[in-house]
Order: C-alpha cells, then sequence, then structure tokens
C-alpha cells in the first residue's frame, strides 16, 4: 500500500520555525513529485508547495514564498517543509500530497494524500 | 489567478438520488480540473482528474464533465458514504499553479 505519514506538527510562537516531514513507502518515491497542501481549521485547502521528482524544481504560493522551502531525500524516501518566520495565518493541518503524474513527470493533481499534521502558531 | 467559485455551498440530496455539484472558473481553464472529497477527520481523496478521469478505485457512479470555465461532478444514485464535502481544483503545469474551490457540503435530505 501507499503511505504517506506527516510529522513534526508543534505548538510554535509566531516568528518561530518548524520542520514538517513526511515518510513515504509503497511506490517509488524518486519517480514522483509531491506536494505540500494546508488547511486551516474549519477552512479549504490551500495548495502550499510542489518539488519535482530530483529536487531540480520548486515552486511555492505566494503566501509562503521566501519563508517556506521544500526538500526531498530520495535516499530516505522522505519530503520535508521548513517553515520559517510563521505567522498566525499559517495555522493549518499540513498534508504531504503526491503528485499525479507517474514516471518521473509532474502534473500538479494529487493522487494520494496523507493523514496530515497540525501546526499552530501562537503566543 | 484563476479563481475557482463552487456551487451550491451546501446540497442536501435524499439516498438514491442523483447529485450535480457546480464549479465555474473565472477564466478558461481547458481540461486541467480535478474533484476531491473529503469527510469529516480525513485526508482528501482524489475522484476526478482530467475533468473526467475517475481515480483508481473511484466507484463509476462518479462522473466529472466540462470544460472552459464550467465543470461538474455528478454523482449517481447516492450512497451513505457518498455524503461529504468535494472540492474541485485547477491545476496548471506552468505557469505552476494550483486553486481549489470553496467546497459543497453534500449533506443527507
Amino acid at each position: 500500500d501507499v503511505v504517506l505519514v506527516e510529522s513534526g506538527g508543534v505548538v510554535v510562537q509566531p516568528g518561530g520555525s518548524l520542520r514538517l516531514s513526511c515518510a513515504t513507502s509503497g511506490f517509488s518515491f524518486d519517480d514522483y513529485a509531491m506536494h505540500w497542501v494546508r488547511q486551516a481549521p474549519g477552512k479549504g485547502l490551500e495548495w502550499v508547495s510542489f518539488i519535482s521528482w530530483d529536487g531540480g524544481r520548486t515552486y511555492y504560493a505566494d503566501s509562503v514564498k521566501g519563508r517556506f522551502t521544500i526538500s526531498r531525500d530520495n535516499s530516505k524516501n522522505s519530503l520535508y517543509l521548513q517553515m520559517n518566520s510563521l505567522r498566525d495565518e499559517d495555522t493549518a493541518l499540513y498534508y504531504c500530497a503526491r503528485d499525479g503524474c507517474s514516471s518521473r513527470c509532474n502534473l500538479f493533481y494529487m493522487d494520494v494524500w496523507g493523514k496530515g499534521t497540525t501546526v499552530t502558531v501562537s503566543s | 489567478e484563476t479563481v475557482m467559485t463552487q456551487s451550491p455551498a451546501t446540497l442536501s440530496v435524499s439516498p438514491g438520488e442523483r447529485a450535480t455539484l457546480s464549479c465555474r472558473a473565472s477564466q478558461s481553464v481547458s481540461t486541467n480540473v480535478a474533484w476531491y472529497q473529503q469527510k469529516p477527520g480525513q485526508a482528501p481523496r482524489l475522484l476526478i482528474y482530467a475533468t473526467s478521469a475517475r481515480a483508481t478505485g473511484v466507484p463509476a457512479r462518479f462522473s466529472g464533465s466540462g470544460s472552459g470555465t464550467e465543470f461538474t461532478l455528478a454523482i449517481s444514485s447516492l450512497q451513505s458514504e457518498d455524503f461529504a464535502l468535494y472540492y474541485c481544483q485547477h491545476y496548471n503545469i506552468w505557469p505552476p499553479r494550483n486553486t481549489f474551490g470553496q467546497g459543497t457540503r453534500l449533506e443527507i435530505k
């Protein structure tokens, strides 16, 4: 089975930093691009960031550009999100999701999602 | 940036009946539209991609259609497990963009 498991979500003060991780199994991780998507409490989905299969291309939503950094370690089948200068509005459930295109390509929709990890930014 | 507007916000339908959910794009988005289902406390689940292609394991009662700016998710013969929140999404490879609609809640009538 394809499994994505996020971790690292905690309560952090405004201006603080946090690193989220996503451990994957059940598929060839280095064949797939990956995404982070977030959902604020009681709100809808917001795409956060994308990374290509080899880590060579990364994209960000305007709301996090310059503050968040996506990365991956294909040797560990893991995805990461470094979050700096956190704001109240970054409070959300953060999902790791697999891109819908296999074989080292990207389509920008998500075919498999983890259960998410909760980030709370609060003083 | 393309804005995806879903309607209605809440749809009440009886089990066994057909539900039709709408999604309107603020500009033409070709066929790069996906639909997701989210149940309380669960992660989203991909239902439809490329406007009308069903994802792996999705029952045939789910169908997607549309083009340009108007898109529809139809669920024929609603089952109890279909009552959930549904999101449409416009995705674009270049420039890379991902925009979700605000969601439609499908509830039991």
